[in-house]
């Protein structure tokens, strides 16, 4: 079935650097969401993209579908404490969601 | 607008026990869906509903997993017997429709089986 793989799993980084997650898969995918889950929370939808080389900015948060929809990336500029959590992208048809197994961000101050 | 309202909160029991959940989602919306995160992994889709019918249950152990959305609107999962590997959050969440919506999570139900 359709599987997407995120990497990394884990990524530590000191306050203000950049911090970046990829998604990808072997197939093509119709569109990908990506949700925020903080520690102890729930997924908080973020962003969709459906188009081929989509990119979409949300203040320092950066959002990027491959040309070939087969892999995104989430790009966050000067990370603050506040980005700690887990990014998860999951590809969605049918309203069917298959999530990636996250990237957990830790932010030291 | 209330979010999607989940209970409990919590629940410890022991395996071979039976535990039921209760999820209420955001008024109006016509798609329920219930998955289940193991600690350190995405959440897996159990079963989606769409008003009281099934759409997607291909994921659900149908064994000791059953869920219901009756009038289309609140709905429960039940375990029964609950095993050692049900731990894990229970998350609720529900969409205006189906394809493409936006989804929208509940806080979860974080089950401990001992």
């Amino acid at each position: 079935g359709q599987q997407v793989m995120q990497i990394p799993q884990y990524q530590h980084v000191q306050e203000g650097e950049d911090f970046t997650t990829y998604c990808n898969s072997s197939t093509t995918l119709s569109n990908i969401q990506w949700y925020k889950q903080r520690p102890g929370g729930h997924p908080v939808f973020l962003i969709q993209l459906v188009k081929s080389g989509e990119v979409k900015k949300q203040k320092r948060l950066t959002f990027q579908f491959g040309e070939a929809k087969k892999n995104s990336s989430l790009h966050i500029t000067a990370t603050q404490t506040t980005d700690v959590g887990t990014y998860f992208c999951a590809e969605g048809n049918t309203g069917k969601l298959i999530f990636g197994q996250g990237t957990t961000l830790q932010v030291k101050p | 607008e209330a979010g999607v309202a989940q209970s409990p909160r919590y629940k410890i029991i022991e395996k071979r026990q039976s535990v039921a959940f209760w999820c209420n989602p955001i008024s109006g919306h016509a798609t329920l869906y219930w998955y289940q995160q193991i600690l350190g992994q995405g959440p897996k889709l159990l079963i989606q509903f769409q008003n009281n019918g099934v759409v997607d249950d291909s994921q659900l152990p149908k064994d000791r997993f059953s869920a219901e959305r009756l009038k289309g609107v609140d709905s429960t999962l039940k375990i029964q017997p609950a095993k050692l590997e049900d731990s894990a959050v229970y998350l609720c969440a529900s969409s205006l429709g189906q394809g493409r919506e936006t989804q929208y999570f509940g806080p979860g139900t974080r089950l401990l089986v001992l």
